[in-house]
């Protein structure tokens, strides 16, 4: 099967600092990954979509120096949310398209909590 | 506008009984695909089943299968046999032909399955 990681899993962090989470296929390589928020009880909004080797195209309404998305390579995909604050605390997500089947694999996803 | 449309928030079944979940989509290309994923509590989305606009068939993958109706635009889930462990919330999105291969989902339904 086709296999996406996130890590960590969990954070909570003081406001005002920066985390990042890091997105990889295991098994496969991914010709695109997504990052998608997730707020309790509510469906999945699409943040951003990253290629390797080029920049992100962001969703509007998506700050693009809140949220930097770095695709270094076809299995590593990383967003960093910088100055975070507690309104940034969420579920985020992040799928890998492996380019032969139509669906995305998604990650386990992360909790960021900032307090 | 609301690309896809959940309208049930929740749905009871018991175990065992056949349930259909609703999905109408909203789409001027004529190339597009239609996805259901189920986030149980822990939060991953577990891919389930694929229906391509060009699709005559509909797809079945084991219990589940997707009623697409083409002309209605409507993309049910009928889920057969229902288990326990089949309690979740379930999610359909929809890839339209120009997005760059990224999903919109739907709202969800959260389903409970009772003995």
């Amino acid at each position: 099967g086709a296999v996406v990681s996130q890590h960590p899993s969990r954070v909570i962090c003081k406001s005002g600092t920066s985390v990042k989470i890091e997105c990889r296929s295991l098994d496969f390589q991914a010709t695109t990954m997504f990052w998608y928020r997730q707020f309790p009880k509510q469906s999945l909004m699409l943040m951003a979509t990253s290629n390797e080797g080029s920049k992100a195209t962001y969703e509007q309404g998506v700050e693009k120096d809140k949220f930097l998305i770095n695709h270094a390579s076809l299995t590593l995909s990383t967003l960093t949310v910088t100055s975070a604050h507690p309104e940034d605390s969420s579920f985020y997500i992040c799928s890998a398209r492996r380019g032969d089947v139509p669906e995305q694999f998604f990650g386990p996803g992360t909790r960021l909590t900032v307090l | 506008a609301q690309k896809i449309t959940q309208t049930q928030p929740g749905m009871f079944v018991q175990e065992k009984e056949a349930v259909t979940l609703d999905c109408t989509y909203d789409t001027s290309d004529q190339s597009y695909g239609l996805f259901w994923y189920k986030q149980p509590s822990s939060g991953e989305m577990i891919f389930l089943i694929y229906q391509g606009s060009y699709d005559e068939q509909n797809a079945t993958e084991g219990r589940y299968s997707l009623n697409f109706q083409k002309a209605r635009k409507s993309a049910n889930l009928v889920i057969s046999a229902s288990q326990l462990g089949d309690s979740a919330m379930y999610f359909c999105a929809m890839r339209e032909g120009n997005s760059g291969y990224a999903l919109n989902f739907g709202k969800g339904t959260s389903l409970l399955v009772t003995p």
